[in-house]
């Protein structure tokens, strides 16, 4: 069974472009998740994407936006990158969104690390 | 995340010492997760409670969720070099999965 993927693993970018983080999930998984988590703070929730539909999203601007293609690997991106958003961006996924049980855990990825200058 | 509080912020302890990691939300959670992070790396699945009075054990580490579903405990016995990290609680407060985390424990265990 492979477990959750990430790429790429770091990433180095100016103020004002834009930035494509991809994530493969793990095998039977069918419901992604993406976290932004800064220098000594937990992760925060950015959205999730089950079915190829965003099926939930945090406090988090339009400017991030993902998507999830039918093999249930997703992609994250971000415009107009802010010095505010270097941080390690993390995919999670698992088996069945809200439901209860198990099968609601959710597996997480190694991470990017983002550097924003 | 301000749902979440997370204490102590950071341990250390010798080795062979127990030690105790709380976790409180100001919701009622759906299921309450925890994971452990090396520095700089992605988080490792360690247990998930969904019931009150719930209690998960898996080697020397046993966590516990109350019977109001508010707050979770976090055990390590006899500590060892290998279980230090940074130590997540993750709560699913809205029946949806989205995760909200606490700002981590970090533990440091000294040989």
């Amino acid at each position: 069974e492979t477990g959750v993927t990430q790429s790429p693993t770091h990433l180095i970018k100016t103020r004002g472009q834009q930035v494509t983080l991809r994530c493969s999930s793990q095998s039977g998984h069918n419901t992604v998740s993406w976290y932004q988590q800064a220098l000594g703070q937990g992760p925060q929730f950015i959205f999730q994407y089950y079915r190829e539909e965003e099926n939930g999203r945090g406090n988090f601007p339009p400017r991030f936006s993902g998507l999830q293609f039918p093999n249930y690997s997703s992609e994250l991106n971000v415009n107009a990158l802010e010095l505010d958003d270097s941080a390690l961006y993390l995919c999670a996924s698992s088996p069945i969104p809200g439901l209860a049980g198990e099968g609601d855990t959710q597996y997480f990825g190694p991470g990017t690390r983002l550097t924003v200058l | 995340s301000q749902e979440l509080e997370q204490s102590p912020q950071s341990l250390i302890v010798q080795e062979g010492k127990n030690l105790t990691i709380n976790c409180t939300s100001s919701k009622t959670l759906y299921g309450l997760y925890w994971y452990k992070q090396k520095y700089g790396e992605g988080l490792i699945f360690l247990m998930m409670l969904q019931k009150g009075g719930e209690e998960k054990s898996h080697e020397k580490i046993t966590a516990k969720l109350d019977e109001k579903k508010q707050q979770s405990s976090l055990h390590i016995t006899a500590s060892q070099p290998s279980h230090a990290g940074i130590y997540l609680c993750g709560a699913d407060i809205t029946g949806a999965n989205n995760l909200f985390f606490g700002t981590g424990t970090r533990l440091t265990v000294i040989p």
